[in-house]
């Protein structure tokens, strides 16, 4: 069985600092690693998504994740944040046989401070 | 549609009843997946559907819960007997192909409260 760690509920940067979230990741079988967020009273939004090509993904709004397999990692990144990127961010996998639903991690709340 | 629909948007209900959540995924979408997220914690998966029926229902808690998606579209999530714990945000999601690289595309969810 898969699943998700992320290391910290609560991050604080202040606006055009580093953005770093955390995310490790468990599964006996090569995964398929997402990165979704989640605006107050929106759905969620996928961000990035890794599927064994790059090891880099780039996605939307300036993010990117580096997939490392030997530490279990998958890391979200913006070298500045934005005011506009206080939400919830999830990681999630899902392994390319048997169940295709996601397992979430429980969630990373940014707050972007002026 | 645009988006995967999710009806009602709020549904307060006492304990005991039944109450019924309605999923409209993205058009030609076969895969459509429930989760429910509670306060703090991440989206918990309940069941798959391809097409019409129920590829994976290992995440639904207790047989008080069931799902349906009789034409391979809408899918509609039943709750009965409804208890204080069931409180949640109920979430929909639909893919095109329901394979585990595509992208899961989400409702904005149903907020059920149980009084």
């Amino acid at each position: 069985a898969q699943s998700v760690t992320q290391l910290g509920s609560h991050v604080s940067v202040s606006e055009g600092a580093l953005v770093l979230l955390r995310c490790n990741y468990s599964s006996s079988v090569p995964p398929y690693l997402f990165w979704y967020v989640q605006y107050p009273n929106q759905g969620l939004q996928l961000l990035l998504k890794y599927t064994s090509a790059a090891t880099l993904v780039k996605g939307i709004n300036g993010f990117e994740a580096e997939f490392k397999k030997s530490e279990t990692s998958f890391h979200l990144t913006k070298p500045s944040a934005h005011m506009s990127d206080a939400a919830e961010y999830f990681c999630a996998v899902s392994v390319g046989t048997g169940r295709r639903a996601l397992t979430f991690g429980s969630g990373t709340r940014l707050q972007v401070q002026p | 549609g645009a988006g995967v629909s999710q009806t009602p948007s709020n549904k307060v209900t006492e304990k005991g009843k039944y109450v019924e959540l309605r999923c409209d995924p993205i058009s030609g979408h076969t895969a459509l997946y429930w989760y429910r997220q509670s306060l703090g914690q991440g989206p918990e998966f309940l069941i798959y559907f391809q097409g019409t029926g129920a590829a994976d229902d290992s995440g639904l808690p207790n047989d008080r819960f069931f799902a349906v998606r009789p034409e391979g579209s809408v899918s509609t999530l039943k709750i009965q007997r409804t208890e204080r714990g069931d409180s949640a945000m109920y979430l929909c999601a639909s893919s095109l192909k329901g394979q585990g690289n595509t992208e899961a595309f989400f409702g904005q969810g149903t907020r059920l409260t149980v009084v």
